[in-house]
């Protein structure tokens, strides 16, 4: 079974502070991927990795950077976190077969104060 | 236009009943779609997924394709409780992203 770890489930913050969410895969997939998600929005692309040092913004970059330095990790970074931000964060990871399926992590509920 | 877009319900149905669940998309290119359910708090689980236009079945489940109709649908046959859930439907466009609709929330009435 794929196996995306995200390191904290909850998290809380206060404004400006810098904010680090981690993601690790298990299954030596070259896609990752960071939404958020939010009542009424559904899940939205913030970035998104298809090989190690490699990023590409998705819909809603701003306010938001990423790290990849190893094929398993892929790491979320909040700048200089603001209230609204606050929200459920997923990560995601695929492989490169033609399947296409994406495979979640349990998510981090954070919230800035 | 939003790349992906569903009914967010609430849809209601009786135990044993067939649930159907809707999903249209606007990206004419798209190759692959994907239902996800998801619990309250919890992330999204895959159920289905659909490459091909026609009927796809697993278990209690089908997904049905349209390209030609932009359209994707889930059926749930024989409807349980533990089905209440957040249904999402998610398409691969021509890119390398997803894109999710918000949902339909769907109830199972014992």
């Amino acid at each position: 079974d794929v196996k995306v770890t995200q390191s904290s489930r909850y998290l809380v913050k206060r404004t400006g502070e810098k904010v680090f969410l981690e993601c690790v895969q298990d299954m030596d997939h070259e896609n990752m991927f960071w939404y958020r998600q939010d009542p009424g929005l559904g899940l939205r692309l913030i970035y998104f990795s298809y090989d190690v040092k490699m990023k590409e913004k998705g819909d809603i970059p701003e306010g938001y950077s990423v790290s990849r330095e190893k094929k398993e990790r892929f790491s979320l970074i909040l700048e200089s976190a603001s209230t609204n931000q606050t929200s459920m964060y997923l990560c995601a990871s695929k492989g490169q077969t033609f399947k296409n399926i994406q495979y979640f992590g349990a998510g981090t509920r954070l919230s800035v104060l | 236009q939003k790349e992906v877009e569903q009914n967010s319900g609430p849809l209601s149905v009786p135990e044993g009943a067939i649930a159907s669940l809707n999903c249209t998309y606007s990206d004419r290119g798209s190759q692959s779609f994907f239902w996800y359910r998801q619990y309250s708090g919890k992330s999204p689980e895959l159920i289905m997924s659909i490459y091909s236009n026609g009927d796809k079945e697993d278990g209690r489940f089908t997904a049905q394709l349209n390209k030609a109709s932009q359209y994707v649908s889930l059926l749930i046959r024989d409807s349980q409780p533990s089905d209440s859930a957040t249904y999402l439907c998610a398409v691969k466009n021509t890119g390398n992203q997803f894109y999710f609709g918000t949902g339909t929330s769907l109830t199972v009435i014992p």
